[in-house]
C-alpha cells in the first residue's frame, strides 16, 4: 500500500476485555514500531521488531500487552484484561532497514478507550 | 532511551510570519539523527524536516529549516511564511534505531 494502515481507527471497549489492534506497514519496510501517546506520558515506544522477532521489547508496560508480526508484514498489539490508563493513541510506524539512519512512516493510530 | 526536552507547549503565530521552536536533547553518542514531525488534528505523524549529527550544514525542506548546534544539542525548527495548513503538534525526536520524543509544542497559526 500506499502508506502504513492501522486497524481499527477507534476502540471502545470494556475494563477487563481484550483488544487487537492491527499494523499493516509500507510494503518492502522490514522495521516496524509500536508506540503510545497519552496525554500523560506522550509519546512512548513499545516495543520494535525487525522481520519476525522483537529485538527490543523494552517499551511494553507490563504483561498483559503482546505483539506479534507475522510474514515480515502484518503485526498485532493485544492488550488483555484492558485497565482504563490503557487507554490512549497507538501508533504504529515502519521503517526500510530499521537503523538510526531511517526515517520512519507513521499509520494515523487506533484511538483505544477503556470505560 | 535518550532525553529530549520541548520546553515551549505552545506557539502562536500570524499568518505569513515565521516562527521558532526550541529542541534540546541529551547523548553521549558522537553520530545521531534528529528529527521533527508534525502532527495535525489528524493524528498522523508526518515528517517534516530530518537532520545528521557528522552534518554540520543546517538541514532545509522548503519553508521549514533547522538551526543545528551540536556542542549544545540544541535542535530548533523555524517555519518561515507561516501557513494556516501549518497548525498543528510539533514533535522533536532522537532517532537512536527507536525514536525519543520530546513533549511536543503546539503551534496555531492566526490568519
Amino acid at each position: 500500500g500506499a502508506g502504513v494502515s492501522q486497524s481499527p481507527s477507534n476502540k471502545v471497549t470494556e475494563k477487563g476485555k481484550d483488544v487487537e489492534l492491527r499494523c499493516d506497514p509500507i510494503s518492502g519496510h522490514t522495521a516496524l514500531y509500536w508506540y503510545r501517546q497519552s496525554l500523560g506520558q506522550g509519546l512512548e515506544f513499545l516495543i520494535y521488531f525487525q522481520g519476525n522477532s522483537a529485538p527490543d521489547k523494552s517499551g511494553l508496560p507490563s504483561d498483559r500487552f503482546s505483539a506479534e508480526r507475522t510474514g515480515g508484514s502484518v503485526s498485532t498489539l493485544t492488550i488483555q484484561r484492558t485497565q482504563q490508563e490503557d487507554s490512549a493513541v497507538y501508533l504504529c510506524a515502519s521503517s526500510l532497514g530499521g537503523g538510526p539512519t531511517d526515517t520512519q512512516y507513521f499509520g494515523p493510530g487506533t484511538r483505544l478507550t477503556v470505560l | 532511551a535518550q532525553t529530549v526536552t520541548q520546553s515551549q507547549p505552545e506557539m502562536s503565530v500570524q499568518e505569513a510570519e515565521t516562527v521558532t521552536l526550541s529542541c534540546t536533547y541529551d547523548t553521549s553518542e558522537n553520530n545521531y539523527y534528529l528529527f521533527w514531525y508534525k502532527q495535525p488534528p489528524s493524528r498522523q505523524m508526518i515528517l517534516v524536516i530530518r537532520q545528521e549529527a557528522y552534518k554540520q550544514q543546517n538541514a532545509t525542506e522548503n519553508r521549514f529549516s533547522v538551526n543545528f548546534q551540536k556542542a549544545a544539542k540544541s535542535f530548533s525548527l523555524k517555519i518561515s511564511d507561516s501557513q494556516l495548513g501549518d497548525t498543528a503538534m510539533y514533535f522533536c525526536a532522537y532517532n537512536d534505531y527507536k525514536l525519543s520524543f520530546g513533549a511536543g509544542t503546539t503551534v496555531t497559526v492566526r490568519a
